[in-house]
């Protein structure tokens, strides 16, 4: 089945220390994203991603950093200059503004990864 | 500034009922497409829905239609016959523009439906 997947679905770390979330999705899509949600509130973007080796900063950047080596795959790295980094967070892919055919380009989300930081 | 507005932020539907979720939008562009995405408590985001600006007529998928009114800059979700497991939180989304990756999300209305 195609799909994203994130691991683990809750993490815990301790404050000061770097972590890393994964993301892997097999619809091959061109574009990923990773979205921060806090309680009550909407999604806002951290990064997003159109092509392999190639990334942009979202509206909450600071703290986060990612890479995209592969087209599969979009980990992010919650740092520990982000001050508030507990949080739910999602990966989601969709097909590219540049591909033939589709005209909603919806995301497709992955489960979620809740980090908590002590 | 583009934005997403949900005014609800809780709504409760008797079963069986139909219920609508209100949103406004704003945006300068003429191009855009606005997307409804259903969020149960295990947190995953579903998509429901979508309107693009130049789609002359509401879409309908199942249970789900946009009510699109492009002067009044609202794309309003009716679920018709709620069910139990429409329980959830619920999000309008904007994707700005032709060619662009960027996705602006509203805070979102809990929806309870009552049995």
């Amino acid at each position: 089945d195609g799909g994203i997947t994130q691991s683990p679905k809750y993490l815990f770390r301790k404050e000061g220390q770097n972590v890393t979330l994964s993301c892997e999705q097999n619809l091959n899509h061109d574009a990923m994203y990773w979205y921060r949600q806090d309680p009550g509130q909407g999604l806002r973007l951290i990064y997003y991603s159109q092509i392999v080796n190639d990334f942009q900063k979202g509206d909450i950047a600071e703290g986060y950093s990612v890479s995209r080596e592969k087209k599969e795959s979009f980990p992010l790295t919650v740092t520990s200059a982000q001050k508030n980094p507990t949080a739910f967070y999602l990966c989601a892919s969709s097909i590219g503004p540049t591909s033939g055919g589709a005209t909603s380009y919806e995301q497709y989300f992955g489960p979620g990864t809740r980090l908590t930081v002590t | 500034a583009q934005k997403i507005t949900q005014t609800q932020p809780g709504m409760f539907v008797q079963e069986k009922e139909a219920v609508t979720l209100d949103c406004t939008y704003d945006t300068s562009d003429q191009s855009y497409g606005l997307f409804w995405y259903k969020q149960p408590s295990s947190g995953e985001m579903i998509f429901l829905i979508y309107q693009g600006s130049y789609d002359e007529q509401n879409a309908t998928e199942g249970r789900y239609s946009l009510n699109f009114q492009k002067a009044r800059k609202s794309a309003n979700l009716v679920i018709s016959a709620s069910q139990l497991g429409d329980s959830a939180m619920y999000f309008c989304a904007m994707r700005e523009g032709w060619g662009t990756y960027k996705y602006i999300f509203g805070t979102g209305t809990r929806l309870k439906v009552l049995a």
